[in-house]
């Protein structure tokens, strides 16, 4: 079975640009999380939707959004991107009552 | 606000010892809590998972406990390998996922 997928592997940005980030879920899994990491720190939590519904928000500003479509996938878009972006963006997605998440590659976006 | 705090940036364990990694939080009564693993360049692996009515929980070579009294989780590993060296994380949470910074774990040969 295919993991979660993301694309792409990496993205290099000028300030103000704005990134769209895509996510694919492991089969049969109806809820997807966007995290950001940077270099030393745990995943900071961005954003979960759960049958195309937001059912959680980080502590991020509003240049952050995301959606979820019909087939489960979603998106991250950032918006006048700052040198602050760069990070390492994950997606999870989850089946389990217990919210396991189950973690793609990552996208490793550097804001120049 | 909620807060996790892993009890260090770094350990270095002998192999064939067990490795033993803190997790403490505050401001939170969490139902579950969950541990995970990630190496170098790639997204975290799901480990374990023990709930608030569950003193202990094992798998393999893991051992986690909960004391919520304590607010508190330990993790274990038990007869340590090289392999076993990656940062290993504790998160919390329902809809809203909170990770701590993560232990570096040096497994040396």
């Amino acid at each position: 079975d295919a993991g979660v997928t993301q694309s792409p592997t990496h993205l290099i940005k000028t300030r103000g640009q704005q990134v769209t980030l895509r996510c694919s879920p492991i089969s049969g899994h109806k809820s997807v999380s966007w995290y950001q990491q940077v270099l030393g720190q745990g995943p900071q939590f961005i954003f979960q939707y759960y049958e195309k519904e937001e059912r959680g928000r980080g502590n991020f500003p509003d240049r952050f959004s995301a959606r979820q479509f019909p087939n489960y996938s979603s998106e991250l878009n950032v918006n006048a991107l700052l040198l602050g972006d760069s990070a390492l963006y994950l997606c999870a997605s989850s089946g389990g009552f217990y919210n396991e998440q189950f973690f793609g590659p990552g996208t490793r976006l550097t804001v120049l | 606000s909620q807060k996790i705090e892993q009890n260090s940036e770094a350990l270095n364990i002998q192999e064939g010892k067990t490795a033993t990694l803190t997790c403490n939080y505050t401001n939170y009564s969490p139902a579950y809590l969950q541990w995970y693993r990630q190496d170098p360049g790639r997204g975290p692996v799901f480990l374990l998972l023990i709930r608030e009515n569950e003193k202990e929980k094992r798998k393999e070579r893991l051992k986690v406990t909960f004391d919520t009294t304590l607010k508190q989780s330990l993790f274990h590993i038990t007869a340590s390998q090289p392999a076993d060296s990656a940062t290993y994380l504790c998160a919390l949470g329902d809809d809203k996922i909170i990770f701590g910074k993560g232990t570096r774990l040096h497994i040396l040969p």
